[in-house]
């Protein structure tokens, strides 16, 4: 059985730029979220995708965009990047109410 | 909206000791579930526990276990015996069973658990 992965595990972006996270969820999980983690912060919940559609959205602006693809594999996708993006972001894939998190997507915008 | 209150920045105790970390949440909704995550450097988030809030008895899992006190809005997590292994950021969180999880897991800001050798 495999596990959350994500990639890239570090990434450097200026400022104003755009950037694609990726996520591949564990087998037989059809549902997967994002979540954005600021240094000593808890994680914040961005939004989640079930069979390709977005179901569920936290506080965030339209600029963080997401796909859902049919092996269930997810991007995360935030454009105009401001210096507050910089994060950890963290993915998680469940089927019921059992989560699972990859080890995330440590993000720096310059 | 749902709230979690995690009071305690960060503790540190002598290796197999037992230490309490303490959560309390906020909500007016009746089914819900409750986790306790560890988050070690590796910055995979583990899950140590959960509760479902229409259980009355308490979660164990081997050296973990909760104090559930839903009427407070209370869910505090219980190391025995504790590790260096133990050493790490400890989350707790709340997911809300109706709506299909559409609102995600709302995280407290979490405690820094350091165990002394």
């Amino acid at each position: 059985e495999t596990g959350v992965t994500q990639s890239p595990t570090h990434l450097i972006k200026t400022r104003g730029q755009q950037v694609t996270l990726r996520c591949s969820s564990q087998s037989g999980h059809n549902t997967v979220s994002w979540y954005q983690q600021a240094l000593g912060q808890g994680p914040q919940f961005i939004f989640q995708y079930y069979r390709e559609e977005e179901n569920g959205r936290g506080n965030f602006p339209p600029r963080f965009s997401g796909l859902q693809f049919p092996n269930y594999s997810s991007e995360l996708n935030v454009n105009a990047l401001e210096l507050d993006d910089s994060a950890l972001y963290l993915c998680a894939s469940s089927f019921g109410r059992g989560y699972t998190f990859g080890s995330g997507t440590r993000l720096t915008v310059v | 909206a749902q709230t979690v209150t995690q009071s305690q920045p960060e503790m540190s105790v002598q290796e197999a000791e037992t230490v309490t970390l303490s959560c309390t949440y906020d909500t007016s909704e009746s089914n819900y579930y409750l986790f306790w995550y560890k988050q070690p450097p590796s910055r995979q988030m583990i899950l140590v526990i959960r509760q479902e809030a229409y259980k009355q008895q308490n979660a164990t899992e081997n050296r973990f276990s909760v104090n559930f006190q839903k009427a407070a809005k209370s869910f505090s997590l219980k190391i025995s015996d504790s590790q260096l292994g133990d050493t790490a950021m400890y989350f707790c969180a709340f997911f809300l069973y109706s709506g299909g999880g559409a609102d995600g897991l709302t995280f407290g800001k979490g405690t820094h658990l350091i165990i002394q050798p």
